[in-house]
Order: structure tokens, then sequence, then C-alpha cells
């Protein structure tokens, strides 16, 4: 397996522009989170999906941000507008509780730039 | 609410020597503690994890102990080599029933030869 598969690996664009990260968790899983990681916060939970239903979205920081899971094997993160202070890296992990407990397969990783 | 604390400053030692890094939580009893590790530009990677009922686990050079009574993790890193340079994170599943985990800030460790 391949892993979980994240696009784009770095984006820059600039404030009040849309930004659209793209997410494939590992074949079989049926657990997936989109976290965010600066140095101030650490790794923070943004959202998390099972069986592509949006279990807890609590750590979504405002409504400029959306999340959705047409299918098992995608999973985009939506920022709209952008703003500087969303730059940082996010990351998608994907789990499968059968197979490994609460284990968690992270992707690569997306550095977000806002200018 | 839940937190997690793990030493911020970064763990300097000497290659060979044991590294002990420290997991403290408050406010909450996890059914399970997990360790990751994270290289800079790369996402965490699973390393181990304790269930509350056991008091320590092995794997090839690392041992984790899980002291619930203290609210405490120790995860320790034998005859340490250079290799083993990065941030190591913990992580504790947030309530019972979610699959969500929490995590600490790291501590960075740096193995030097």
């Amino acid at each position: 397996d391949a892993g979980v598969i994240q696009s784009p690996r770095h984006e820059v664009t600039e404030m009040g522009q849309e930004v659209t990260l793209r997410c494939k968790p590992i074949s079989g899983h049926d657990y997936l989170f989109w976290y965010r990681q600066t140095m101030m916060r650490g790794l923070e939970l943004l959202i998390y999906f099972n069986n592509n239903v949006p279990i807890d979205d609590s750590g979504m920081p405002e409504d400029r941000f959306s999340a959705k899971m047409p299918n098992a094997s995608f999973s985009t993160l939506k920022i709209q507008p952008s703003e500087p202070r969303d730059s940082a890296v996010y990351f998608c992990a994907s789990s499968s509780f059968l197979i490994s407990t609460d284990t968690q397969y992270f992707g690569p990783g997306t550095r977000l730039t806002v200018l | 609410s839940q937190k997690i604390e793990q030493n911020s400053e970064a763990l300097n030692i000497q290659e060979g020597k044991t590294a002990t890094l420290t997991c403290n939580y408050t406010n909450y009893s996890p059914a399970y503690l997990q360790w990751y590790r994270q290289d800079p530009g790369r996402g965490p990677v699973f390393l181990l994890l304790i269930r509350e009922n056991e008091k320590e686990k092995r794997k090839e050079r690392l041992k984790v102990t899980f002291d619930t009574t203290l609210k405490q993790s120790l995860f320790h890193i034998t005859a340490s080599q250079p290799a083993d340079s990065a941030t190591y994170l913990c992580a504790l599943d947030m309530d019972t029933g979610r699959r969500a985990l929490t995590f600490g800030s790291g501590t960075r460790l740096q193995v030097q030869p």
C-alpha cells in the first residue's frame, strides 16, 4: 500500500483565495482525520470521519473551514477565504480500529503558506 | 479539559546512552497511550501503544511504561543512535468510544555522535 497520500505538498496563496487540500486514505481504513500543526499550538485535530460521515468537527476553527468525504478513498479540506493565520502544515491520517486499534497513519502533510 | 504535557526543551544525549522522555496528562483516564516519532518535514509515525492495564511495553530498543496513578508515561530508547534524533509525540484517546487522539506538543531528541 502506498500509505496516506496528500496533495499538494506545498501551497502558497494570497489572502482571500480559496484553498483545497486533498487526501487519499489507506485502502480499507474506515477513519479519516484532518490535523493542523503549528509551532505554537502543536498538532490539533480539526475533524474526523467514520465511514465517510463526519463525527466530530469541533476542532474546525471557523466557518471558513469545511471538509468533505464523498467516498471511502477521498477527502478534501477547504479554506475559503484563506487568511495568513491559516499558514500551517495540514496532515491527513487514517486508521482502522479492527485492524490496528487506533493507530493512526499519517500522510506527508501539506505545507500551506498564506501571504 | 484534557491536557498533555511533554518537555518542550530539546533533549541532548550522547550516542549509546539511554534517552528517557516524559509524557504527563491530567483530567482524564485514557484507555491507552501511544507514542509517535516525527522527522522534520514528515508526518508522525506510530511507534508503540500501551494499554491502561499494561505497565510496560517493549519493541527492540524502545520501552514504554504507563503509570495510571501518576498519570505519566515514560519512553526510553536504549543504546541511542544519531538516527534516533527526531521529535517524539505522545497521544491519548480522547474519550471512550471515540477514535480521535489528543497529541502532546512533542519532545525533540538530539543524539550526538
